[in-house]
């Protein structure tokens, strides 16, 4: 069974960087391609990037350019996302997701990681 | 435009229909993917590539797409339907997000 889990919550000032790690089992890590989503409190899904774990290709929005980037040990299976220069408005619930090529849907998501930063 | 119009809220009668759109100029171009999120929940995909459903999901659940919209029905509507629903499709290397859906099972 394809299973994504993600680390556990994190609580960091403003200024601060976070890094999120995404552990897959149940398939081949290197397979596919894994994105990042978030979702602010009340609000809806907002895209931050992908990665390929066979090649390390990554990209980006256009709104994090710059300030996030993914990466992966494909001897752990694991896949992260880091996160910098924190403002209150980075607090939300952080996704990663599969994808199953070659068209770019989300099947499994993991479990999402709350990440807040106090104003 | 580039974004993805989603209704903010849709409500159906106990065991009616619900459609669920989702707008864009030409989606009907591209493959379009709806999500499930009950709250406190990771999403769930629902549909993928306009109208197929994963192992699992209910044959309730269908999906067509073309022109300009995208549609998401749910049939005979059970009360575990509840949930917003997020439309997504893929674009310019670029994922989108529909702005998502309640649905409420009166």
């Amino acid at each position: 069974q394809v299973h994504l889990a993600q680390s556990g919550p994190e609580v960091k000032e403003p200024g601060a960087s976070v890094k999120i790690s995404c552990k897959a089992s149940g398939y081949s890590f290197t397979s596919n391609d894994i994105h990042w989503v978030r979702q602010a409190p009340g609000q809806g899904l907002e895209w931050i990037g992908w990665l390929n774990p066979n090649s390390g290709e990554t990209g980006y929005a256009q709104k994090f350019q710059g300030r996030v980037t993914v990466s992966r040990n494909n001897a752990l299976s694991t896949a992260y996302m880091e996160l910098s220069s924190l403002r209150s408005d980075d607090t939300a619930m952080y996704y990663c997701a599969r994808i199953v090529v070659p068209v770019v849907y989300f099947d499994p998501w993991g479990q999402g990681t709350l990440v807040t930063v106090p104003s | 435009s580039s974004d993805l119009t989603q209704p903010h809220s849709v409500s159906v009668a106990l065991g009616q229909t619900a459609r669920i759109t989702c707008e864009r100029n030409n989606i009907g171009r591209k493959n379009v993917h709806w999500y499930q999120q009950k709250p406190g929940q990771a999403p769930v995909l629902v549909i993928y590539n306009d109208k197929k459903r994963p192992s699992g999901i209910p044959e309730r659940f269908s999906g067509s797409n073309s022109g300009n919209v995208a549609t998401l029905t749910v049939s005979r509507a059970q009360a575990a339907d509840e949930a917003v629903y997020y439309c997504q499709l893929w674009d310019n290397m670029t994922v989108l997000f529909g702005g998502g859906t309640t649905l409420t099972v009166l």
